[in-house]
């Protein structure tokens, strides 16, 4: 069964640092892989996606993540975080026929000053 | 901008009582889902639709039904509200390019069952 796993529920890191949010996924064929983030009171923002090719994807707000099919993970970076980037992260896992897309529980970011 | 309008965007309702949430598109996609969020849980997916009139279920459908009579509008309805049906809503779309398809989100709707 597909299946994602953010095994992080929070992380905080200090403004200026790297981070990296962890995900895995299970899937039973070649996944298409998806980061979303959400703001407090907003609706969900595709940052990047993976379908194919290069597993290492860049997307918006200065966000990469990259793509190990040995590992199943879809693990979410970026070089130097920005107070504006708190919100909750969440990955997604898809791409059968009929079009569901599978979504972890989500890791909040918190970022000190 | 995907061009998904959700209302109302906020509700507070009774106990008992029937609620229907509206989602709306205007770039005829063909897919469009209604998930739930609530803290612990991420989002789960209620029900989705692949056409006019063609509907299923996803993994917490219990206490709700969808109707989508136009390709634009996918209507979700609590036949009785619960308390525990007290959470936000979104509504999405998928759009598909040649690569893969993409789910794009509504702003979601809060609603409240006291």
């Amino acid at each position: 069964a597909q299946s994602v796993t953010q095994p992080d529920i929070h992380i905080t890191v200090s403004e200026g640092a790297s981070l990296e949010l962890r995900c895995n996924y299970s899937y039973g064929a070649t996944p298409y892989l998806f980061w979303y983030v959400q703001s407090p009171g907003q609706g969900l923002q595709l940052l990047l996606k993976y379908f194919s090719g290069d597993t290492l994807v860049q997307g918006i707000k200065g966000f990469e993540a990259e793509f190990k099919r040995s590992q199943s993970s879809f693990n979410l970076r970026k070089p130097s975080v920005h107070w504006s980037d708190a919100a909750e992260y969440f990955c997604a896992v898809g791409g059968g026929r009929d079009d569901k897309i599978i979504f972890g529980k989500g890791t909040r970011l918190h970022i000190l000053p | 901008d995907a061009g998904i309008t959700q209302s109302p965007r906020h509700k507070v309702t009774e106990t008992g009582t029937p609620v229907t949430l509206r989602c709306h598109q205007t770039e005829n996609h063909r897919y469009m889902y209604w998930y739930r969020q609530d803290p612990g849980h991420g989002l789960r997916l209620i029900h989705y639709s692949y056409g006019v009139k063609d509907t299923d279920k996803g993994e917490v459908s219990d206490g709700y039904s969808v109707s989508r009579s136009k390709t634009e509008d996918f209507l979700l309805t609590l036949e009785s509200a619960t308390s525990s049906q007290t959470s936000v809503y979104f509504c999405a779309i998928s759009e598909s390019t040649g690569a893969g398809n993409t789910i794009y989100f509504g702003e979601g709707s809060w609603l409240t069952v006291v």
